[in-house]
């Protein structure tokens, strides 16, 4: 089983609708982060968190919302979805409380949104 | 503000050849990140640099640091088909700031 996995994988949705994306992951990790990659504009950064009490905003946090609910659980809202947040977003988490002293970054699989 | 530049964006190189992709960052850092995505895929971890001068290999891929200059390639030797893919590289201030990827195309 996959290590870090987010739903749904592919979401078409309309303008203002509100949407909401999850990533999960079993590897124990405390950190999670939410990247959105466009083509020809590589990841961006949108929040991450270091533990559960935890959040902050990346490059591009506007118009967007997180949710740390656990440890291994870290979600995305768009509130009012509109076309220009059209992307593949990852979900990544790494670890810094086993001893490690750099920041590998584990990706999910990626959620494809498409907002008409 | 960190700035990660990856040069060049896009690569079309023959089966057999020998290139290197540059990856230049704007600020002091001693950790650098190579991932790579292959198309409609997730990033996948290639390389952890972690000092001045660390070179990691693996198979027909080759990556180094040097922090003073503040630069890291990835040299690719005797490209196969199979490498084909995007190359991101990445530095850790404290959270990742990545490039805008090399996309790469081995033809036959």
């Amino acid at each position: 089983d996959a290590d870090v996995t987010q739903t749904p994988r592919n979401r078409i949705t309309k303008t203002g609708k509100r949407i909401m994306l999850e990533c999960s992951q079993t590897k124990g990790h405390d950190r999670m982060y939410w990247y959105r990659q466009d083509p020809g504009l590589g990841l961006r950064l949108i929040y991450y968190s270091f533990d559960v009490k935890d959040i902050n905003k990346g490059e591009i946090s506007d118009g967007y919302s997180v949710s740390r609910q656990a440890q291994a659980k870290f979600s995305l809202s768009l509130e009012s979805a509109i076309p220009n947040q059209t992307a593949l977003y990852f979900c990544a988490t790494s670890d810094l409380t086993s001893g490690a002293t750099y920041n590998e970054q584990f990706f999910g699989p990626g959620t494809r949104l498409t907002v008409l | 503000e960190l700035k990660v530049e990856q040069n060049p964006l896009f690569l079309s190189m023959q089966e057999g050849k020998n290139y290197t992709i540059y990856c230049n960052y704007s600020t002091t850092s001693d950790r650098l990140y190579w991932y790579r995505q292959d198309p409609g895929k997730s990033l996948e971890s290639l390389f952890v640099l972690l000092s001045n001068g660390a070179v990691k290999q693996e198979g027909r891929l080759m990556a180094s640091l040097d922090t003073k200059a503040r630069l890291s390639t990835l040299h690719i030797t005797a490209a196969v088909h199979d490498l084909s893919a995007t190359y991101f590289c990445a530095v850790d201030p404290l959270k990742l700031v990545f490039g805008k990827g090399t996309k790469l195309t081995v033809n036959p």
